[in-house]
């Protein structure tokens, strides 16, 4: 079955950076596109971050814009969020997210359990 | 920026009965790309309906989504004990930026 699972969040300072992996499997990582969706109990539901099947298309949401960078590595089954100059606002729980189509859609229709990243100092 | 209001808050209800829970867009959703989830204590969402009225593989035929333009829905025809979630509407019109609402509570009465 589909799965997504991510790794590497924790506690982080101010101004540090980040890198959170997701490994899937249970599907052809190369047929779909990807996103990072964020959670928090104040804002809600945020995409942050995807990436089109091939890689060669990419969205940042403007509160990340400059500071956060997805990429894939389809022979591995992997993608990536690298976070930098992390701020106390980017704490939230993280989900990997599998869009319905190959091209960034928007549809989220498999979701990894969530990690949480806390910013403070 | 498309901003979606759903309403009511919270819906209380008895296992056996309808649900019927309203996500309002600020200005017209592209094709009717607008999604629907169910998210439940400690898990992640789990998308329901997509297109505003296709449901997702493996999602019962009691949730059906309805609506067309600013005004959407998604019904619940007769809750089960494992309905009693968070429901939280999405759209995904022709570019991001994606947006959420903020989410209706189902719990039982």
């Amino acid at each position: 079955q589909v799965q997504l699972v991510e790794s590497g969040g924790g506690v982080v300072r101010p101004g540090r950076s980040l890198r959170l992996s997701c490994v899937v499997s249970g599907f052809t990582l190369s047929r779909h596109a990807m996103e990072w969706v964020r959670q928090t109990p104040g804002k809600g539901l945020e995409c942050v971050a995807a990436i089109s099947y091939n890689g060669t298309s990419k969205y940042y949401a403007d509160s990340v814009k400059g500071r956060f960078s997805v990429f894939r590595d389809n022979s591995r089954n992997k993608v990536f969020l690298q976070m930098t100059n992390l701020r106390p606002e980017d704490t939230a729980v993280y989900y990997c997210v599998r869009d319905m189509a190959g091209e960034i859609r928007g549809i989220f229709d498999y979701w990894g359990q969530g990690i949480l990243v806390t910013v403070s100092s | 920026e498309v901003v979606l209001t759903q309403s009511p808050g919270t819906l209380s209800l008895s296992p056996g009965e309808r649900a019927t829970l309203s996500c309002r867009a600020s200005q017209g959703v592209s094709s009717n790309f607008l999604a629907w989830y169910q998210q439940k204590p400690g898990q992640a969402p789990r998308l329901l309906i997509f297109d505003s009225a296709n449901r997702a593989t493996g999602i019962p035929d009691r949730f059906s989504g309805s609506g067309s333009g600013t005004d959407f829905a998604l019904t619940i025809s007769s809750l089960e004990p494992e309905d009693f979630a968070v429901y939280y509407c999405q759209q995904y019109g022709t570019s991001p930026p994606w947006t959420f609402g903020h989410g209706t509570k189902v719990e039982i009465k």
